[in-house]
């Protein structure tokens, strides 16, 4: 069975503190998504990465694809509030229609 | 652009009732669908998925089931609630095998009294 960890489970910081987020895994990813949640919403994309060792841009949110791609990390600079929410990865394989959830990360910048 | 649409936004349903929760899909044709329910803050548990009209994949034993009558509708419904079954529930599509991304709609709130 394909897990995805997700660490830490709850991040409260300050505004303009810079955090890391992870996704871990033992089992190998043809892609990963990672996706933000607002309360009573649904999750909203953000990125997806595809190639090991890759490395995106959103403005202050980097993220990585690890070479191996089992593994990814989402790097917030300068957090605001207005990144609270929660973050979610998702990894995808050739073999399946289905996408593996890592348990998500609650995020709150206090300002 | 992908657009999915959920209703009811909100539901309140006593239990043992009966459960009809609906999901159309504007866009390209031929989505994958998918039934999420998530607990309070926590990831997202895959309840069904289905690859085209009349195919459903049940992922977790339970008192609910799903149907797709047409292509971009999906229906998630259930024949007597549990206090168990509230929770937030999500449709979402996506398109290909491997890699692809999966959009979301806005989620019901279901809430068993």
């Amino acid at each position: 069975t394909q897990l995805l960890e997700q660490s830490p489970q709850f991040l409260s910081i300050q505004e303009g503190e810079n955090l890391t987020v992870y996704c871990n895994s033992s089992s190998v990813f043809s892609s990963l998504q990672w996706y933000r949640q607002e309360p009573g919403e649904g999750p909203v994309l953000l990125v997806t990465v595809v190639t090991g060792g890759e490395v995106k841009k959103l403005k202050r949110l980097t993220f990585q694809f690890g070479d191996a791609r089992k593994d990814s990390s989402l790097h917030i600079t300068a957090a605001q509030p207005g990144d609270t929410g929660l973050y979610l990865c998702a990894g995808g394989t050739d073999s399946s229609y289905k996408l593996i959830f890592g348990s998500g990360t609650r995020l709150l910048v206090r300002p | 652009s992908q657009t999915i649409h959920q209703w009811p936004a909100t539901l309140v349903q006593p239990v043992g009732s009966p459960l009809s929760l609906e999901c159309t899909v504007e866009g390209t044709s031929n989505p994958n669908l998918y039934w999420y329910r998530q607990a309070a803050g926590r990831g997202l548990q895959l309840l069904f998925y289905s690859v085209g009209i009349g195919q459903i994949s049940s992922e977790v034993p339970q008192n609910l089931s799903a149907s797709r009558p047409q292509d971009r509708q999906f229906i998630l419904s259930s024949k007597k609630l549990l206090l168990s079954d509230s929770g937030f529930y999500l449709c979402a599509a996506g398109w290909g095998q491997g890699i692809y991304e999966q959009y979301f709609g806005p989620g019901t709130r279901l809430t068993v009294t």
